[in-house]
C-alpha cells in the first residue's frame, strides 16, 4: 500500500477511554490528513497536519479530538472519552505537497470500536 | 451542496464485460483535481486514477479510464474487461486547488459475475 502505516488495525475501547491512532507517512512525504468513514459512507475530512503544524481542522469535532504531527515520529490522532459515535475507520493519508494534485496515498485504515 | 455525488449504490458486470462507475461533481474552483479509489473488503483505499482539470486528454491506467466531462461535471470511471478481482466499493474524490481535503462520495458497490 505504498508505504503509509497505520497502527493498530484494530483498536477497541470501553466508552471513556482515550484512543490513540498512529500514522506514518510514506517516505519522503511530509502532508498527513486524516479521515474518519462511517459504515456505508463515504471519508469524511478530519485534519491536514504538516511537520509540528496544523494546516486546516475544519472537519474534526469540538471536542475530544485532537491531533499532532511532531518532529520527530508518527503522526496522532487522539479521541479522548470515547463514546459509541466515534466507532468508524479511520483512515490516514499523505502526499509530497499541497501545491498541486498529488494523489494521497492511504494507510490501511484503525478499525475503532467502542464498547 | 454534494462537492461529489455518486448516484449507484451498487452495480452488477459480468466478468471479461466494461462497466461505468457514475460521478459528477460540484465546484467553482477552475483548477481541480478528481481522483477514483478502490475499497476490496479488506479495507484499505487504493488509488486508482487521476484527472486534472486543464487535462485535455482523458487518463487512462490499464483497464481504468476516466470519462471526463468538463461541461457536465462528470468524471465517471470505465473498468474494461472487469474481473472477479475487481469487486469493491469505489469512490470518486475531488480536491480543489484553493482547499486542502479530497471530498469523496458515498461509493459504489461493485460485483462481478461470474
Amino acid at each position: 500500500n505504498a508505504g503509509v502505516m497505520q497502527n493498530p488495525r484494530h483498536l477497541v475501547r470501553r466508552r471513556g477511554q482515550e484512543a490513540r491512532l498512529r500514522c506514518s507517512p510514506m517516505k519522503g512525504h511530509s502532508h498527513v490528513y486524516w479521515y474518519r468513514q462511517l459504515p456505508e459512507e463515504g471519508l469524511k475530512f478530519m485534519v491536514y497536519l504538516q511537520k509540528e503544524n496544523i494546516i486546516d481542522e475544519s472537519g474534526m469535532p469540538k471536542e475530544r479530538f485532537s491531533a499532532e504531527f511532531p518532529k520527530e515520529g508518527p503522526s496522532i490522532l487522539r479521541i479522548q472519552q470515547v463514546v459509541r459515535g466515534d466507532s468508524a475507520a479511520y483512515f490516514c493519508a499523505s502526499s509530497p505537497g499541497d501545491g498541486s494534485f498529488w494523489p494521497q496515498h492511504f494507510g490501511d485504515g484503525t478499525r475503532l470500536s467502542i464498547l | 451542496a454534494q462537492k461529489i455525488t455518486q448516484t449507484q449504490p451498487g452495480m452488477f458486470v459480468q466478468e471479461k464485460e466494461a462497466v461505468t462507475l457514475d460521478c459528477t461533481y460540484d465546484t467553482s474552483d477552475q483548477s481541480y483535481g478528481l481522483f477514483w479509489y478502490k475499497q476490496p473488503s479488506s479495507g484499505e483505499m487504493i488509488f486508482l486514477i487521476y484527472q486534472g482539470s486543464y487535462d485535455e486528454q482523458n487518463a487512462t491506467e490499464g483497464r481504468y479510464s476516466l470519462n471526463f466531462q468538463k461541461a457536465r461535471k462528470s468524471a465517471n470511471l470505465v473498468i474494461s474487461a472487469s474481473q472477479l478481482g475487481d469487486s469493491a466499493m469505489y469512490f470518486c474524490a475531488m480536491r480543489e486547488l484553493t482547499g486542502n481535503q479530497f471530498y469523496f462520495g458515498t461509493g459504489t458497490s461493485l460485483t462481478v459475475i461470474p
